[in-house]
Protein backbone atom coordinates (compact mmCIF):
# COMPACT_ATOMS: atom_id res chain seq x y z
CA UNK A 1 0.00 0.00 0.00
CA UNK A 2 1.23 3.70 -0.94
CA UNK A 3 2.24 5.75 1.71
CA UNK A 4 1.35 9.60 2.14
CA UNK A 5 3.26 10.97 -0.84
CA UNK A 6 4.27 15.00 -0.92
CA UNK A 7 5.60 16.91 -3.56
CA UNK A 8 7.67 18.73 -4.55
CA UNK A 9 10.53 17.38 -2.51
CA UNK A 10 12.91 20.80 -2.27
CA UNK A 11 11.76 24.19 -3.18
CA UNK A 12 13.38 27.62 -3.49
CA UNK A 13 11.76 30.94 -3.04
CA UNK A 14 12.61 34.34 -2.45
CA UNK A 15 10.60 36.77 0.18
CA UNK A 16 7.16 37.50 -1.45
CA UNK A 17 6.97 34.87 -3.87
CA UNK A 18 3.83 32.31 -3.26
CA UNK A 19 4.26 28.40 -3.13
CA UNK A 20 1.90 25.61 -3.37
CA UNK A 21 2.93 22.39 -1.71
CA UNK A 22 0.73 19.21 -2.61
CA UNK A 23 0.28 16.17 -0.56
CA UNK A 24 -1.79 12.91 -1.52
CA UNK A 25 -3.12 10.69 1.47
CA UNK A 26 -2.66 7.04 2.30
CA UNK A 27 -6.28 5.60 0.13
CA UNK A 28 -9.08 5.54 2.16
CA UNK A 29 -7.89 8.20 4.61
CA UNK A 30 -9.91 11.20 4.76
CA UNK A 31 -8.02 13.64 7.06
CA UNK A 32 -5.19 15.66 6.00
CA UNK A 33 -2.70 17.56 8.30
CA UNK A 34 -0.55 20.00 7.69
CA UNK A 35 2.84 20.59 10.04
CA UNK A 36 5.46 22.98 9.44
CA UNK A 37 9.06 21.87 11.19
CA UNK A 38 11.39 24.61 11.29
CA UNK A 39 14.86 23.71 12.68
CA UNK A 40 14.39 23.59 16.76
CA UNK A 41 11.27 24.27 17.11
CA UNK A 42 9.13 20.58 16.61
CA UNK A 43 5.96 20.24 15.10
CA UNK A 44 3.89 23.16 14.70
CA UNK A 45 -0.23 22.36 13.81
CA UNK A 46 -0.88 23.83 10.39
CA UNK A 47 -4.16 22.97 9.21
CA UNK A 48 -6.60 20.00 9.52
CA UNK A 49 -8.86 19.15 6.77
CA UNK A 50 -11.41 16.42 6.27
CA UNK A 51 -14.57 15.19 3.87
CA UNK A 52 -13.09 18.76 2.20
CA UNK A 53 -13.74 21.06 4.96
CA UNK A 54 -11.15 23.21 7.06
CA UNK A 55 -11.80 21.52 10.33
CA UNK A 56 -9.07 23.32 12.34
CA UNK A 57 -6.27 25.53 12.07
CA UNK A 58 -3.15 26.34 14.23
CA UNK A 59 -1.54 29.60 15.01
CA UNK A 60 -0.11 30.82 11.91
CA UNK A 61 -1.62 33.91 10.13
CA UNK A 62 -4.05 33.77 6.93
CA UNK A 63 -1.40 33.86 4.02
CA UNK A 64 -0.79 30.19 5.44
CA UNK A 65 -4.06 28.59 3.69
CA UNK A 66 -5.24 25.36 1.73
CA UNK A 67 -7.35 23.18 0.17
CA UNK A 68 -8.75 19.76 0.26
CA UNK A 69 -9.92 17.91 -3.13
CA UNK A 70 -12.51 15.45 -3.80
CA UNK A 71 -10.55 13.08 -3.73
CA UNK A 72 -9.17 13.78 -0.37
CA UNK A 73 -5.61 15.20 -1.27
CA UNK A 74 -4.28 18.57 -0.59
CA UNK A 75 -2.75 21.97 -1.36
CA UNK A 76 -0.95 24.28 1.12
CA UNK A 77 -0.44 27.76 0.13
CA UNK A 78 1.45 29.83 1.01
CA UNK A 79 1.25 33.52 -0.06
CA UNK A 80 4.08 36.57 0.39
CA UNK A 81 7.25 34.12 2.04
CA UNK A 82 8.97 35.33 4.32
CA UNK A 83 12.54 33.97 5.89
CA UNK A 84 10.66 32.33 8.82
CA UNK A 85 8.53 30.26 6.13
CA UNK A 86 11.87 27.98 5.80
CA UNK A 87 10.91 24.36 7.27
CA UNK A 88 9.91 21.19 6.23
CA UNK A 89 6.29 21.05 5.92
CA UNK A 90 5.19 17.76 6.61
CA UNK A 91 1.84 16.23 5.64
CA UNK A 92 0.12 13.30 7.50
CA UNK A 93 -3.28 11.35 7.30
CA UNK A 94 -5.69 9.21 8.76
CA UNK A 95 -9.04 7.57 8.97
CA UNK A 96 -11.22 9.66 10.99
CA UNK A 97 -12.95 7.74 13.63
CA UNK A 98 -15.12 9.05 16.92
CA UNK A 99 -12.60 7.43 19.51
CA UNK A 100 -10.22 9.61 19.02
CA UNK A 101 -7.81 6.71 18.48
CA UNK A 102 -6.61 7.96 14.76
CA UNK A 103 -3.18 7.75 14.38
CA UNK A 104 -1.57 9.89 11.11
CA UNK A 105 0.76 8.70 8.79
CA UNK A 106 3.41 10.89 7.79
CA UNK A 107 4.92 12.08 4.21
CA UNK A 108 8.46 12.59 3.59
CA UNK A 109 7.74 16.57 3.61
CA UNK A 110 8.69 19.42 1.54
CA UNK A 111 11.66 21.26 2.46
CA UNK A 112 11.00 25.10 1.85
CA UNK A 113 14.29 27.44 1.57
CA UNK A 114 13.17 31.28 1.69
CA UNK A 115 15.98 33.54 0.34
CA UNK B 1 -0.12 24.74 25.30
CA UNK B 2 3.08 22.53 24.09
CA UNK B 3 3.43 19.74 26.43
CA UNK B 4 6.59 19.61 27.98
CA UNK B 5 9.04 16.84 26.91
CA UNK B 6 12.12 15.67 29.32
CA UNK B 7 14.97 15.04 28.90
CA UNK B 8 15.70 17.19 25.79
CA UNK B 9 18.34 14.93 24.89
CA UNK B 10 19.91 11.44 25.97
CA UNK B 11 22.65 8.95 25.17
CA UNK B 12 22.78 5.21 26.11
CA UNK B 13 24.63 2.55 24.99
CA UNK B 14 23.24 -0.10 23.49
CA UNK B 15 21.50 -2.32 25.53
CA UNK B 16 20.45 0.35 28.26
CA UNK B 17 16.84 1.06 29.26
CA UNK B 18 15.39 4.99 28.22
CA UNK B 19 11.95 6.62 29.63
CA UNK B 20 10.71 9.36 28.07
CA UNK B 21 8.41 12.16 29.95
CA UNK B 22 5.42 14.20 28.28
CA UNK B 23 3.62 16.30 30.50
CA UNK B 24 0.77 19.05 29.75
CA UNK B 25 -0.67 21.79 32.00
CA UNK B 26 -4.04 21.02 30.19
CA UNK B 27 -6.28 18.20 30.64
CA UNK B 28 -5.75 15.72 27.78
CA UNK B 29 -8.21 13.10 26.12
CA UNK B 30 -4.49 11.17 24.16
CA UNK B 31 -1.26 11.22 23.78
CA UNK B 32 0.68 10.18 20.81
CA UNK B 33 3.94 8.63 20.38
CA UNK B 34 5.72 9.29 17.07
CA UNK B 35 9.72 8.53 16.55
CA UNK B 36 11.41 10.77 13.83
CA UNK B 37 15.44 9.92 12.37
CA UNK B 38 17.03 12.29 10.62
CA UNK B 39 15.93 13.45 7.48
CA UNK B 40 12.93 11.10 7.85
CA UNK B 41 9.22 11.48 8.19
CA UNK B 42 7.92 10.75 11.65
CA UNK B 43 6.61 7.46 12.32
CA UNK B 44 3.43 6.25 14.91
CA UNK B 45 4.28 4.51 17.75
CA UNK B 46 1.02 4.30 19.69
CA UNK B 47 -1.44 6.09 21.12
CA UNK B 48 -2.45 6.15 24.67
CA UNK B 49 -6.28 7.30 25.29
CA UNK B 50 -7.57 8.69 28.37
CA UNK B 51 -9.04 5.36 30.70
CA UNK B 52 -7.14 3.36 28.63
CA UNK B 53 -4.50 0.86 29.30
CA UNK B 54 -0.69 0.63 29.06
CA UNK B 55 0.40 0.29 25.75
CA UNK B 56 3.77 -1.66 24.26
CA UNK B 57 5.33 -2.49 20.88
CA UNK B 58 7.70 -5.07 20.94
CA UNK B 59 10.59 -3.25 24.04
CA UNK B 60 8.87 0.10 23.69
CA UNK B 61 5.67 1.06 26.15
CA UNK B 62 4.23 3.98 27.40
CA UNK B 63 1.46 4.61 30.12
CA UNK B 64 -0.37 7.70 30.70
CA UNK B 65 -1.24 9.10 34.07
CA UNK B 66 -4.30 10.93 33.78
CA UNK B 67 -4.13 12.75 37.24
CA UNK B 68 -0.74 14.01 36.45
CA UNK B 69 -1.44 14.32 32.44
CA UNK B 70 2.01 13.06 31.78
CA UNK B 71 2.93 10.12 29.65
CA UNK B 72 5.84 8.16 29.71
CA UNK B 73 7.61 6.21 26.85
CA UNK B 74 9.67 3.49 28.23
CA UNK B 75 11.99 2.19 25.66
CA UNK B 76 14.15 -1.46 27.54
CA UNK B 77 17.30 -2.96 26.32
CA UNK B 78 17.36 0.06 23.24
CA UNK B 79 18.71 -0.67 20.18
CA UNK B 80 20.53 0.96 17.88
CA UNK B 81 17.35 1.55 15.53
CA UNK B 82 16.11 3.09 18.30
CA UNK B 83 17.49 6.31 17.72
CA UNK B 84 16.21 9.46 16.50
CA UNK B 85 14.12 12.12 18.21
CA UNK B 86 10.82 11.20 19.91
CA UNK B 87 7.40 13.56 19.81
CA UNK B 88 4.44 13.30 22.04
CA UNK B 89 1.35 14.81 19.97
CA UNK B 90 -1.20 15.68 22.90
CA UNK B 91 -4.98 15.67 21.90
CA UNK B 92 -7.89 17.42 24.56
CA UNK B 93 -10.73 16.51 22.26
CA UNK B 94 -12.22 12.83 21.99
CA UNK B 95 -13.23 13.16 18.33
CA UNK B 96 -10.30 12.13 16.20
CA UNK B 97 -7.07 14.21 17.03
CA UNK B 98 -7.92 16.99 14.87
CA UNK B 99 -5.41 19.66 16.40
CA UNK B 100 -1.77 17.60 18.32
CA UNK B 101 0.15 19.55 19.68
CA UNK B 102 3.67 18.18 19.75
CA UNK B 103 6.25 18.59 22.75
CA UNK B 104 9.57 19.88 21.32
CA UNK B 105 11.09 16.28 21.40
CA UNK B 106 13.58 14.23 22.57
CA UNK B 107 16.99 13.41 21.29
CA UNK B 108 17.92 9.64 21.94
CA UNK B 109 20.97 8.57 20.42
CA UNK B 110 21.90 4.42 20.75
CA UNK B 111 26.05 4.25 20.49
CA UNK B 112 27.31 0.49 20.68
Amino acid sequence: EAGVTQSPTHLIKTRGQQVTLRCSPISGHTSVYWYQQALGLGLQFLLWYDEGEERNRGNFPPRFSGRQFPNYSSELNVNALELEDSALYLCASSFQRSTGNNEQFFGPGTRLTVL
Amino acid sequence: QQPVQSPQAVILREGEDAVINCSSSKALYSVHWYRQKHGEAPVFLMILLKGGEQKGHEKISASFNEKKQQSSLYLTASQLSYSGTYFCGTARGNFGNEKLTFGTGTRLTIIP
